[in-house]
C-alpha cells in the first residue's frame, strides 16, 4: 500500500458545483497536510497547509483533516473554469535529526466546464 | 521577483549522454529540492540540500547527482542518462530547511532520454 493514495480522476464538473477531493494516508507520523495546485505545463503552487486536525477556510477553499481516519479532503465551493487543474496531496513526517520528508499524492485532475 | 528558474525548458538526449538541469532561486532559501514527475507515478523527490554545502538522497537518488557550492545554484546531473529517466523535473526550494514549510517550484525541464 503507497503512504498515500489520491484518487487520479479525471473529474469533470459544472461551473458553480461543489468539489471534493481527497486523499488517505497510512503513516500516522504525518503531522502536515498540504494541498497543491497545479495547472497544465506548470509547476505545482501551494494551496492551503494545515498542521492539526478539523477545518482551515481560505476563500472558496476548505482544507479538512481527519487524523483519526488518517484521511484529508480539499472543498472548493462555487467552482469556476480557473480552477481547472491537477490537486495534489502533500504530507509530511519526521525523518530524523530535525528533517521532514515531503510525500505527494499522484494527483487528481479537474477540469470545471463552464 | 523570478522566484525559481530553471534551465533548460526542454532538451531530448542521447542514451548514455551527460546532462546537467540548472536550478536557481533568488529567493536566498536555505533548502533546495529535485523532483520529477511521472505520469501514473506523480512527485517523486531525487534528492535535496537543506543548506549549502549539504545534499541528501530522495526516493530516487540513482543516476543522479547534485551539488549544493551556495544558497542560489542547485544543479542535477545525470551522468549517464537512460531511457527511463525521461521526465518532467522540477527544482523546489523552500525557507526552512528539513522539508518545512512551504516549498516553491519551478517551471520545469522536460527531458526526453532516446
Amino acid at each position: 500500500q503507497k503512504e498515500v493514495e489520491q484518487d487520479p480522476g479525471p473529474l469533470s464538473v459544472p461551473e458553480g458545483a461543489i468539489v471534493s477531493l481527497n486523499c488517505t494516508y497510512s503513516n500516522s507520523a504525518f503531522q502536515y497536510f498540504m494541498w497543491y495546485r497545479q495547472y497544465s505545463r506548470k509547476g505545482p503552487e501551494l494551496l492551503m497547509y494545515t498542521y492539526s486536525s478539523g477545518n482551515k477556510e481560505d476563500g472558496r477553499f476548505t482544507a479538512q483533516v481527519d487524523k483519526s481516519s488518517k484521511y484529508i479532503s480539499l472543498f472548493i465551493r462555487d467552482s469556476q473554469p480557473s480552477d481547472s487543474a491537477t490537486y495534489l496531496c502533500a504530507m509530511s513526517a519526521n525523518s530524523g535529526a530535525g528533517s521532514y520528508q515531503l510525500t505527494f499524492g499522484k494527483g487528481t485532475k479537474l477540469s470545471v466546464i463552464p | 521577483t523570478a522566484g525559481i528558474t530553471q534551465a533548460p525548458t526542454s532538451q531530448i538526449l542521447a542514451a548514455g549522454r551527460s546532462m546537467t538541469l540548472r536550478c536557481t532561486q533568488d529567493m536566498r532559501h536555505n533548502a533546495m529540492y529535485w523532483y520529477r514527475q511521472d505520469l501514473g507515478l506523480g512527485l517523486r523527490l531525487i534528492h535535496y540540500s537543506n543548506t549549502a554545502g549539504t545534499t541528501g538522497k530522495g526516493e530516487v537518488p540513482d543516476g543522479y547527482s547534485v551539488s549544493r557550492a551556495n544558497t542560489d545554484d542547485f544543479p542535477l546531473t545525470l551522468a549517464s542518462a537512460v531511457p527511463s529517466q525521461t521526465s518532467v523535473y522540477f527544482c523546489a526550494s523552500s525557507e526552512l530547511a528539513g522539508g518545512l514549510g512551504e516549498q516553491f517550484f519551478g517551471p520545469g525541464t522536460r527531458l526526453t532520454v532516446l
